[in-house]
């Protein structure tokens, strides 16, 4: 079953403002990580962040964990045009063979 | 240098046909992955392999079949492709261990006519 939703689906922004995506997921996890699709690519991880984890930054990318609403939240903040994409997070489970579970993804449209 | 690269990038074929996707990783990863990404975008995985083991094997027709010759290598079979088969189909690598995150190829979109 599906593990994470993200909302919102679609996000459209102009060039330079800040755009945040958020994911909800049900179970228990060992790490929750965001992945970043371009049309017709494959995805490109961009951040993981552990359980015991609250925040984390990477560039103009910050992560937030919060294990006890089981949800995590993307910013990008100064955002390009380069940042459209569908934004993925996926789920890591404690004894889960490293299996990652998909969220439904965000497509974020950056506009000049 | 292409970290996990697949062949072919696209390919369309008639119902009833079998056809194979190939992959492979250059990253010494021990761990493989096949994953399946429908028409919403929506990415679920099919089959994991370790070190030439499968270890993950979700709910997928018995038509689908995995085979690691090596651990740099996971094909996937399909028989008598069906029309619902159609999608886009994306091997990744990891190293277990590290849980660094995956390195995904670049997909092979399957059209089943």
């Amino acid at each position: 079953s599906q593990q994470g939703e993200e909302d919102p689906q679609a996000l459209s922004i102009q060039e330079g403002e800040n755009a945040t995506m958020n994911c909800s997921y049900k179970t228990s996890i060992n790490n929750l990580q965001w992945y970043r699709q371009n049309s017709g690519r494959g995805l490109v991880h961009l951040i993981l962040i552990r359980s015991n984890e609250r925040e984390k930054h990477s560039g103009r990318l910050r992560v937030t964990l919060d294990t006890s609403k089981k949800s995590s939240s993307l910013l990008i903040t100064a955002s390009r045009a380069a940042d459209t994409a569908s934004y993925f997070c996926a789920t890591g489970l404690t004894g889960g063979g490293n299996k990652l579970t998909f969220g439904t993804g965000t497509q974020l449209k950056v506009e000049l | 240098d292409t970290a996990v690269s697949q062949t072919p990038k696209y390919l369309v074929t008639q119902m009833g046909n079998d056809k194979s996707i190939k992959c492979e990783q250059n990253l010494g990863h021990d761990t493989m992955y096949w994953y399946k990404q429908d028409s919403k975008k929506f990415l679920k995985i099919m089959f994991s392999y370790n070190n030439k083991e499968l270890i993950i094997n979700e709910t997928v027709p018995n038509r689908f079949s995995p085979k690691s010759p090596d651990k740099a290598h996971l094909n996937l079979h399909i028989n008598s492709l069906e029309l619902g088969d159609s999608a886009v189909y994306f091997c990744a690598s990891s190293q277990e261990s590290r849980h660094y995150g995956y390195t995904f190829g670049s997909g092979t979109r399957l059209t089943v006519v």
